[in-house]
């Protein structure tokens, strides 16, 4: 399996918090995504990294930012959680964009009070 | 990108052959056929990708018509490990593509004893 973890891996918290994800990988790819899933939704993307310091965004990216500092870690903060918010968020990175296998993580399961 | 079609469940049961067909009426040259796999409570993880005609792996196969306007996947003698929701996606190729991809609510298929 690809080395990437994701933390923590279950977060309760209220509403109107900050919220911050961590994906971490070992393989020096380029490229890191966050999505998000949703029963009835499938995964949707949130926001995208194709290097450090370099992000983009998906197609659910209101009231999510993204930072990536360095190649290994990709983070994930929502300024202000709202019960919406609550998902099971996944971590996925590739080495190149084309037709290059996304690998995920083991996920992380968010719930706002 | 190039929208998909998939049934959302499908049921069989361990040793039959299954075929999950995907139409993908505007795809696009470009573009190439990818399924994924994902289990309860992990990440998707990539099976196969295809262009044209017939692509096989230790997992499945893709069929893929000359018109590339749907394929399908086929998993040879199911077992219960086999019950997965599978997606499948359309994923451009150049220098254009992010690597963004969609994923859709997949098809979950249940394997009965």
């Amino acid at each position: 399996d690809a080395g990437i973890t994701q933390s923590p891996r279950h977060k309760v918290t209220e509403t109107g918090t900050p919220v911050t994800l961590r994906c971490h990988q070992t393989e020096n790819h380029r490229y890191m995504y966050w999505y998000r899933q949703d029963p009835g939704h499938g995964l949707r993307l949130i926001h995208y990294s194709y290097g450090v310091k370099d992000t983009d965004k998906g197609e659910v990216s209101d009231g999510y930012s993204v930072s990536r500092s360095k190649t290994e870690d990709f983070l994930l903060t929502l300024e202000s959680a709202t019960s919406s918010q609550t998902s099971v968020y996944f971590c996925a990175i590739s080495a190149g964009p084309s037709t290059d296998t996304q690998y995920f993580g083991p996920g992380t399961r968010l719930t706002v009070l | 990108l190039a929208k998909t079609t998939q049934p959302i469940s499908m049921d069989s049961y361990e040793g039959q052959e299954v075929n999950i067909t995907c139409s993908h009426n505007n795809i696009a040259t470009n573009d190439y056929i990818t399924w994924y796999q994902q289990f309860p409570s992990q990440g998707p993880r990539f099976i196969i990708q295809g262009y044209k005609t017939k692509v096989t792996n230790e997992v499945a196969s893709l069929f893929i018509p000359a018109d590339r306007k749907s394929s399908t996947l086929s998993l040879p003698r199911v077992s219960l490990s086999d019950t997965a929701v599978y997606y499948c996606l359309v994923v451009p190729v150049g220098s254009g593509n992010t690597g963004k991809l969609i994923f859709g609510q997949g098809t979950t298929l249940q394997v009965k004893p």
